[in-house]
């Protein structure tokens, strides 16, 4: 199994412009989540899902947008990049069977200039 | 709300002392809890969860509600165990984790 596999690794971003992380997991997960990381900050919860179809805000949703149209992918979309949305950006995923372990991507760190 | 505070940014001890890195929370609820770690050019992993009381590369953390603290301890760091450590809290039913800040632990020989 790969896990949870995160693509681009590496992205800059001009303000204004828009794109998507992918995120996939291969262990079919019912639950998947966005955080993002910024320095001195820990991990904060942008959305998260708990099957296709379903998803919903987390603590920080402004500027960001998802969708589960299956149970392995859950893309995070940046509509109108801000330079308040460098960061670094993981995508994690449960099982949401009794076990609440979160399995985390390598990261996207994004950087909007 | 709940809120999750790691009060040390950098922790910097001697291979073979013992490291305790520290975690209180706020939940009005049954907290749930875990440490994760962040070895360096690593994807995060869980390292503890306080409802499975192990063990694990050494590291023990005891859940004290009284003090609402999570501190993970080790009486005797190693180099390997340089890395960021998280401390996160489960809020709700849908495994959403709130994290702490982190702390960076240097271990030197």
């Amino acid at each position: 199994n790969a896990g949870v596999t995160q693509t681009p690794k590496f992205r800059i971003l001009k303000i204004g412009q828009s794109m998507t992380l992918q995120c996939t997991q291969d262990m079919n997960h019912n639950y998947m989540y966005w955080y993002r990381q910024d320095p001195g900050m820990g991990l904060k919860l942008i959305y998260y899902s708990v099957g296709a179809g379903i998803t919903d805000k987390g603590e920080v949703p402004n500027g960001y947008n998802v969708s589960r149209s299956t149970t392995e992918d859950f893309p995070l979309r940046l509509e109108l990049a801000a330079p308040s949305q460098t960061s670094v950006y993981f995508c994690a995923s449960i099982s949401g069977q009794g076990t609440y372990e979160q399995y985390f991507g390598p990261g996207t760190r994004l950087t909007v200039t | 709300a709940q809120r999750v505070t790691q009060p040390e940014k950098l922790l910097s001890v001697f291979k073979g002392a013992p490291v305790e890195l520290k975690c209180n929370y706020s939940y009005s609820g049954s907290p749930e809890l875990f440490w994760y770690v962040q070895y360096s050019r690593q994807r995060l992993q869980l390292l503890l969860r306080h409802i499975s009381r192990e063990s694990i590369k050494g590291f023990t953390a005891d859940l004290n509600k009284g003090e609402t603290s999570f501190h993970l301890k080790k009486p005797f760091a190693q180099e390997e165990d340089s890395a960021m450590y998280y401390c996160a809290l489960m809020e709700g039913s849908w495994g959403k984790l709130q994290f702490g800040a982190g702390t960076q632990v240097v271990v030197t020989p």
